[in-house]
């Protein structure tokens, strides 16, 4: 099946820098990467996407870029502040069985950023 | 409205009971899920629903039973529960994948679990 490796698992930074967490996945099907954010005792909420055909997506201070043929893609986040603070899961959409797809997690990075 | 709601917020259940989570959104989709999270891991996911039919159980034990009533709601069925089974327990809603171009998976709130 699908496999998904995020590193780090740990990151601090200081407010105002910049924080790069990459992904690897191993399906080439896959064609379909989302991040999310998830703050302590709440929901994983989308932050950003990028579908296969596109390289790079950006949305404020926050994007991702794909590399198709080497098969990662990687989440930054520049200007950072001690409200980005979370735990951070890119995901891959898997084929799983006839029509069906569902996204696979990477084990997830606990971003800290210092004031 | 853009929200997937779950009930209730927390339930602590001892081994022999039976209770239910519930999940509802609003948003259109026709497809909908269960994940388990434990501290610390990624979601996991339990079951998949697609136009109010199963369409993934991840090998999930039969103590966990899923229902979708509707298109709008979502059940999960517990019984016989064990110690280990303590998590979070989210629902998420999107458009099916197949043929979406609009991929989005909108999580609830979650239900934190505990098995005593």
């Amino acid at each position: 099946g699908e496999n998904v490796e995020q590193h780090p698992s740990t990151l601090s930074v200081q407010e105002g820098d910049s924080a790069v967490i990459k992904c690897t996945y191993s399906d080439s099907a896959s064609n379909y990467f989302p991040w999310y954010k998830q703050e302590l005792g709440k929901r994983p909420q989308l932050i950003i996407d990028i579908r296969s055909n596109v390289g790079e997506k950006k949305d404020q201070r926050i994007a991702v870029t794909l590399n198709k043929t080497a098969k990662h893609f990687s989440l930054h986040i520049t200007e950072t502040q001690p409200e980005d603070s979370a735990v951070y899961f890119c995901a891959a959409r898997v084929r799983s069985g006839g029509s069906n797809y569902k996204l696979t997690f990477g084990k997830g990075t606990l971003l800290t950023v210092n004031p | 409205d853009t929200e997937v709601t779950q009930t209730p917020k927390h339930l602590v259940m001892g081994m022999t009971n039976k209770k239910s989570l519930k999940c509802e959104q609003h948003m259109g989709h026709r497809a909908m899920y269960w994940y388990k999270q434990k501290a610390k891991k990624p979601p996991e996911l339990m079951f998949v629903y697609s136009y109010e039919k199963l369409s993934i159980n991840e090998s999930v034990p039969s103590r966990f039973s899923p229902e979708c009533p509707n298109s709008s709601l979502l059940n999960l069925h517990l019984h016989a529960l064990q110690p280990e089974d303590s998590a979070l327990y989210l629902c998420a809603s999107s458009q099916p994948f197949r043929g979406a171009t609009n991929n989005e998976q909108f999580f609830g709130p979650g239900t934190r679990l505990t098995v005593l």
